[in-house]
């Protein structure tokens, strides 16, 4: 399975962009990169995902290199809201392609201050 | 819609006993999954489903049984609660191999 490797912690003022680095060099071709987030020890919450090309929506915006072997999350205006754990994950196909998997690892806990 | 919702929210179990964590969705997904979370850690896949009457193991499916009934159902059942067993399960759904989307959770513990 490719594997994503994460700082293990970061913070961040309020107002200002948080941006959280992935790093993903074993990625295969048609695998994608999802970014989930847990507040406390709610269930996980999708953000955004992507495949080669930059993904924006309303909650963030996703740079992924031109290798794809790493990525960059990016909160533009973080809140207080936005303080958890954020997983940076690489979606596997199993079962010959008929399904796919999400290995989380540890995140990175991203902690918004005033 | 309420999405992927999960009971109860938290249970003590014995060890031994036995115990059936509920989950269902009303977005007409046809996967869902059950993953389980230990403290500190990520999450990790115990059982999926690619529609009705079709189940599968994930990484970590011993001690647990599954099945898939309706499209909206996907139960998880644990037969002899054992103390590794405690943990935090989260069910998901998404339609086919599309964008996941969780469950609040169950906090197990078994004493």
């Amino acid at each position: 399975d490719a594997k994503t490797t994460q700082p293990t912690s970061m913070d961040c003022a309020e107002g200002r962009a948080a941006n959280l680095p992935c790093n993903h060099s074993t990625i295969s071709g048609n695998e994608y990169v999802y970014w989930y987030r847990q507040i406390h020890s709610q269930g996980p919450q999708y953000i955004i995902h992507g495949l080669k090309n930059n993904e924006t929506n309303e909650m963030a915006s996703l740079i992924i290199t031109e290798d794809r072997k790493s990525s960059t999350l990016i909160l533009p205006h973080a809140t207080l809201r936005d303080t958890a754990v954020y997983y940076c994950i690489v979606r596997v196909a199993i079962n010959t392609g008929t399904a796919s998997k999400l290995t989380f690892g540890t995140g990175t806990r991203l902690q918004v201050t005033l | 819609n309420a999405g992927v919702t999960q009971t109860p929210k938290f249970r003590i179990l014995k060890i031994g006993q036995s115990m059936t964590l509920q989950c269902t969705q009303d977005m007409n997904h046809n996967y869902m999954y059950w993953y389980r979370q230990d403290p500190g850690m990520g999450l990790k896949l115990i059982y999926y489903s690619v529609g009705a009457g079709i189940t599968d193991k994930g990484e970590v499916p011993n001690g647990y049984n599954v099945s898939r009934s309706t499209t909206e159902d996907f139960p998880l059942r644990l037969e002899l609660a054992a103390p590794s067993q405690t943990s935090v399960y989260f069910c998901a759904s998404s339609y086919s191999m599309e964008t996941q989307y969780f469950g609040p959770g169950t906090r197990l513990l078994v004493l």
